[in-house]
């Protein structure tokens, strides 16, 4: 059964500080790896998408690596702003025994960035 | 722009009440997802539809039936309502090719008193 971790539950950092947050996994069987931000109260939102074949997605300031040998994902977020705060999810999809994608999602970092 | 919508943001039912919570996608995707979220336990798989009219149990389909008649539209129904089911309900839709990136609703906050 895929577990997917992240540490720290909770991150808070001056702005313009560059950050690294960590997804462990320990089935390395994965279809893909998402990453999610979800602001108080509301929706997920997809922020990077990495397949199993990539090593890393880029957009904009945020940078997700896939180390699918070590189990890990991490979600680099450079030059911090207030507007990063929020917490951010990391979710592994595995194929199931129905042929379906089976998604596991990490309990979530929450990130502050203070001003 | 990709479009998942949910009926209601918040809602506040009475115990034994029988609820309906719908969910609305834009992309013509055929997998649609409803999970509930609570804190510390993070988003836990309740049902989903890879098709019209098909549907799969997840981690906890007790107390809960779903519906999908449309390709667009899957509908979470909780028969009888109970406490324990004030949670954050959350709604996603994948397509079946390709990445499976998944696309998520706005959310609905149901309180059972």
């Amino acid at each position: 059964k895929q577990e997917v971790t992240q540490i720290p539950a909770a991150l808070s950092v001056p702005e313009g500080e560059n950050l690294v947050l960590n997804c462990s996994f320990t089935d390395s069987a994965i279809y893909n790896l998402q990453w999610f931000r979800q602001d108080p109260g509301k929706g997920l939102t997809s922020l990077l998408l990495i397949q199993s074949s990539q090593r890393e997605q880029t957009s904009g300031r945020l940078n997700a690596s896939l180390d699918k040998s070590s189990g890990r994902s991490t979600l680099y977020i450079a030059a911090s702003q207030p507007g990063d705060s929020a917490t951010y999810l990391c979710a592994a999809q595995n194929p199931n025994s129905g042929g379906y994608q089976k998604v596991t999602f990490g309990i979530g970092t929450k990130l502050q960035v203070i001003p | 722009d990709v479009k998942v919508t949910q009926s209601s943001r918040y809602l506040v039912k009475r115990t034994g009440e029988k609820v309906f919570l719908e969910c609305v996608q834009d992309m013509d995707h055929e997998n649609m997802f409803w999970y509930r979220q609570d804190p510390g336990l993070g988003l836990r798989l309740i049902y989903f539809s890879y098709d019209v009219k098909m549907k799969e149990k997840g981690d906890i389909p007790e107390g809960y039936s779903v519906s999908r008649e449309k390709k667009e539209r899957f509908s979470l129904i909780l028969e009888s309502a109970s406490t324990n089911q004030t949670s954050m309900y959350l709604c996603a839709s994948t397509p079946r090719e390709g990445a499976n990136e998944q696309f998520f609703g706005p959310g609905t906050r149901l309180t059972v008193l």
